[in-house]
């Protein structure tokens, strides 16, 4: 199986701060790869698909990039509603497999 | 706007199968354009994907657990579901019913999530 693994696992920041996470895969998943946010309570929700097309109704602060075994989501500028777990997920090949999360907190 | 939603029993005892129903509204199950994913989330864990299934019947399923995991589709209710067998503790979780797209790695919409928990 293909690891996904993330980075930081878990950040404090401040609103209206850049943030960056970044995965990487064990081996290349082309751009097979989607970023998720989920709050606490609640089920994960699209932000990012085929690594860098936003989902329809994600904030436009919400952006993707990468390629091949390396990806990264940014966050140009913090928002208090931001601040939740994301989750990478390739889906080169079976099985697909999430990156470990990643916690964002307010500093 | 395609809706997903779980039903199925909040409690199974150890050894016994999970059985889990996800009803789609506002769209098809019988859709080329798409397959139907189970994905869990252990109690303060991350998430693991389950398996899949597409409108033919065909089925993935992740290695981990396919000795015991059946997933189908009832193109008649618009409905897909997950079997488990043989549960422990370690299979409670928060099971999550999702549309998957055929063109690009998008899992959207997902159900709201149906808490299993594995007691006797």
């Amino acid at each position: 199986a293909i690891q996904m693994t993330q980075s930081p696992s878990s950040l404090s920041a401040s609103v209206g701060d850049r943030v960056t996470i970044t995965c990487r895969a064990s081996q290349g998943v082309r751009n097979d790869l989607g970023w998720y946010q989920q709050k606490p309570g609640k089920a994960p929700q699209l932000l990012v698909y085929a690594a860098s097309s936003l989902q329809s109704g994600v904030p436009s602060r919400f952006s993707g990039s990468g390629s091949g075994t390396d990806f990264t989501l940014t966050i140009s500028s913090l928002q208090p509603e931001d601040f939740a777990t994301y989750y990478c997920l390739q889906e080169y090949n079976y099985p697909y497999t999430f990156g470990q999360g990643t916690k964002l907190e307010i500093k | 706007q395609v809706q997903l939603q779980e039903s199925g029993p909040g409690l199974v005892k150890p050894s016994q199968t999970l059985s889990l129903t996800c009803t789609v509204s506002g769209g098809s199950v019988s859709s080329g354009d798409y397959h139907w994913s189970w994905i869990r989330q252990a109690p303060g864990k991350g998430l693991e994907w389950i398996g899949n299934i597409f409108n033919s019947g065909s089925t993935y399923y992740n290695p981990s657990l396919k000795s015991r995991v059946t997933i189908s589709i009832d193109t008649s209710k618009n409905q897909f579901s997950l079997k488990l067998t043989s549960v422990t503790a370690a299979d409670t979780a928060l099971y999550y019913c999702i549309r998957d797209s055929q063109k690009a790695a998008a899992l959207d919409p997902w159900g709201q999530g149906a808490l299993v928990t594995v007691s006797s």
